[in-house]
């Protein structure tokens, strides 16, 4: 099935300190979304993208969906401790039609030292 | 909107018990998903809903595992017998449809001693 790589699985950063991580497939998606889970919560979307090249912030999050459509990025910009968290992206395939559900990478573990 | 509900929030039982876990999806939502997630194995789909029709259920591990959806805002998963195995965190998640964004419940953290 469809598989998403999502880089790196964990990453510990000094309070301040930005933060980049990306997520790649070996197939074409036509939505990208980004999630992050707080510990003992369920995963609470934060960014969604629906074309290509196209450049989404959130406050101190910024998401791109790659020319490509088969990667996608999340920045944060000046980490705070409560970045704390496992983010995931998530993508729509667009190999098949319909009721097509997402595909999610594995996550990448966000550690803020302050 | 309260958002997705399951319950129980936390269930610890022993190996070969009936499990129940239960879903309210979001008003409005026609899709509804089942999810485990494991630090093994990450987040898996286990099954997927649209209009109360199960739809995939690929992702279920064995027989051990069912779910129904009996009306449009109750979803159920249930494992018969259960094994230390399954201990992991269920999520239920729903959307407008397959393709849209997906919103998701706190989750389920199943024990089986």
């Amino acid at each position: 099935g469809q598989q998403l790589n999502q880089s790196p699985q964990s990453m510990f950063i000094q309070e301040g300190e930005d933060v980049s991580m990306n997520c790649t497939s070996s197939s074409i998606f036509n939505t990208w979304l980004w999630y992050k889970q707080d510990p003992g919560e369920g995963p609470v979307l934060l960014i969604a993208l629906y074309k290509a090249g196209e450049l989404t912030s959130n406050g101190r999050l910024t998401a791109q969906f790659g020319i490509t459509r088969k990667d996608s990025f999340l920045n944060i910009s000046a980490s705070i401790p409560s970045d704390v968290g496992i983010y995931f992206c998530a993508g729509r395939p667009r190999a098949n039609s319909g009721n097509t559900p997402l595909v999610f990478g594995k996550g990448t573990r966000l550690s803020v030292i302050a | 909107d309260a958002g997705v509900i399951q319950s129980p929030r936390h269930e610890v039982t022993e190996m070969g018990q009936e499990v129940t876990l239960r879903c309210k999806p979001i008003s409005g939502h026609n899709s509804l998903f089942w999810y485990r997630q494991t630090m093994m194995r990450g987040l898996e789909l286990l099954i997927y809903f649209n209009n109360n029709v199960p739809i995939d259920d690929s992702g279920m591990p064995e027989d051990r595992f069912s779910a129904k959806m009996p009306n449009a805002s109750f979803s159920t998963l249930k494992i018969q017998p259960s094994e230390p195995r399954d201990s992991a965190v269920y999520f239920c998640a729903s959307s407008l449809n397959a393709y849209n964004e997906q919103f998701f419940g706190p989750g389920t953290r199943l024990t089986v001693l």
